[in-house]
């Protein structure tokens, strides 16, 4: 099992580019996340998803749109990017059921700066 | 407002040095308190999840502990390898939101 993946790993953009973020999970996860993490704060939550063809808003979502078209894949897309969208990005899924209040698998990141 | 805060920001301790991390939390509907670890550029793992105060949970080196309004993070003896950064997050009822803290930042050395 290789878990839940994220490419690419690193990008850098100009202001006003855009870019989609695939996030990946081979355990059959109902629920999935993407969460930004930036320096003296705490990992935010900007969608999530609880299923397949479903997405809903977290914490920070403007700026940011998602997809969920495939169970196993949740993408992350940035239609025009801004410098204060330089983040590390991380995707996370948990199963279903009451192991919603369980752990969060996490992906290895993506570094994404934007000048 | 639901917060969840961590200290110390960053932790200097000599191997074998017993300390505590701390992660007070002001939230209502608090379903779940968990703690992951974080090593440098990559995901946070999964350590323990604390349901109830009066609960605890060891992992080696690691104990967990929850009362009504904080968790503390034991390291007893800890060796260069338990250095990461050390996150504390609440999950509530009913809904998807988790709140993270910022970390504490666990330098051991040898």
């Amino acid at each position: 099992n290789a878990g839940v993946t994220q490419t690419p790993k690193f990008r850098v953009l100009k202001t006003g580019q855009s870019m989609t973020l695939l996030c990946a999970q081979d355990m059959n996860h109902e629920y999935m996340y993407w969460y930004r993490q930036d320096p003296g704060m705490g990992l935010r939550l900007i969608h999530y998803s609880v299923g397949e063809g479903t997405t809903a808003k977290g914490e920070v979502p403007d700026g940011y749109n998602v997809s969920r078209l495939k169970k196993q894949n949740f993408l992350l897309g940035l239609e025009s990017a801004a410098p204060s969208q330089t983040s590390v990005y991380f995707c996370a899924s948990t199963g279903h059921g009451d192991s919603l209040y369980n752990e969060q698998f996490f992906g290895p990141g993506t570094r994404l700066t934007v000048l | 407002e639901d917060q969840v805060t961590q200290s110390p920001e960053a932790l200097r301790l000599q191997e074998g040095e017993s300390s505590s991390l701390n992660c007070s939390y002001t939230v209502s509907g608090l379903r779940g308190l968990f703690w992951y670890r974080q090593d440098p550029g990559k995901g946070p793992e999964f350590l323990f999840t604390l349901y109830s105060a009066g609960e605890e949970k060891e992992k080696e080196r690691l104990k967990a502990t929850l009362t009504k309004k904080e968790s503390f993070l034991h390291i007893t003896a800890p060796k260069p390898e338990d250095s990461a950064t050390y996150l504390c997050a609440a999950g509530f009822f009913g809904g998807f939101k988790t709140i993270f803290g910022a970390g504490t930042r666990l330098f051991v050395k040898a």
